[in-house]
C-alpha cells in the first residue's frame, strides 16, 4: 500500500537552532517528494520538493535530504525562528498514470523564544 | 497572483443533513484535488480532477460524497446525508500539470452534531 509517515509527532527547539524533521515513506513509485508547512487554520503551504533522482536541494534556510536506500527524507531548518512553528509534512507526489500526491501525518514543530 | 478561494470558511450541521462546498481553484490550473484533513492527521486525498474529467476518486466515499467540475474551473463538494465522522476541514487544492506544486486554499471546517 501506499504510507507516507513521521518518526516525531512534536519538535521543540530554541529560536536560533537548527530544526531536522524525518519522514519514512514506502511508495517508491514517486517522481518528487515534497514539504509543506500548515499553520493553524490554513491550508498547506508548499516549503521544497526534490525529484526523485536527486538526494539534496537547498532553498532559504531550508534543506531536503532524500534517501532512497532507507526510504527517508528530511527537512533542515537553519536558524529556527518562531514564525517556523507551525505542523510540517511531508508528501509524495505519485505517477500512477495521473500525478497523485499523498500526506504523511505531521511533525508539530514548536519553536521557544 | 490570486488563490485558491473556498467557501464557506465554517459550516455546522447536524448528522442526515446535506452539505456543499465551494471551490475556485488559480486561473490555468488544469488539475483540481479535494482533501479531507481530520484533526491531527494528514490530507486526504478525496478526488482527483483533470479539467471536468475526474482522474481518482478511488477514497470518495460514493454513497454519501458527490463532487463536480463541470466546465472545468470551479468545483463543488457534496456530502449527503452527513455522518458525525465527517467532521473535518475540506481542502482544495490545484495545480498545473508541469509543476509539482500544488496550491491550497484555507479550507472549509465542517462540524457535524
Amino acid at each position: 500500500g501506499e504510507s507516507v509517515g513521521l518518526h516525531l509527532p512534536t519538535l521543540s527547539v530554541q529560536e536560533g537552532d537548527n530544526s531536522i524533521i524525518n519522514c519514512a515513506y514506502s511508495n517508491s513509485a514517486s517522481d518528487y517528494f515534497i514539504w509543506y508547512k500548515q499553520e493553524s487554520g490554513k491550508g498547506p503551504q508548499f516549503i521544497i520538493d526534490i525529484r526523485s533522482n536527486m538526494d539534496k536541494r537547498q532553498g532559504q534556510r531550508v534543506t531536503v535530504l532524500l534517501n532512497k536506500t532507507v526510504k527517508h527524507l528530511s527537512l533542515q531548518i537553519a536558524a529556527t525562528q518562531p514564525g517556523d512553528s507551525a505542523v510540517y509534512f511531508c508528501a509524495e507526489l505519485m505517477n500512477t498514470g495521473f500525478q497523485k500526491l499523498v500526506f504523511g501525518t505531521g511533525t508539530r514543530l514548536l519553536v521557544s523564544p | 497572483e490570486a488563490g485558491v478561494a473556498q467557501s464557506p470558511r465554517y459550516k455546522i450541521i447536524e448528522k442526515r443533513q446535506s452539505v456543499a462546498f465551494w471551490c475556485n481553484p488559480i486561473s490555468g490550473h488544469a488539475t483540481l484535488y479535494w482533501y479531507q484533513q481530520i484533526l491531527g492527521q494528514g490530507p486526504k486525498l478525496l478526488i482527483q480532477f483533470q479539467n471536468n474529467g475526474v482522474v481518482d476518486d478511488s477514497q470518495l466515499p460514493k454513497d454519501r460524497f458527490s463532487a463536480e467540475r463541470l466546465k472545468g474551473v470551479d468545483s463543488t463538494l457534496k456530502i449527503q446525508p452527513a455522518k458525525l465522522e465527517d467532521s473535518a476541514v475540506y481542502l482544495c487544492a490545484s495545480r498545473n500539470p508541469g509543476r509539482s506544486k500544488l496550491f491550497f486554499g484555507s479550507g472549509t471546517q465542517l462540524s457535524v452534531l
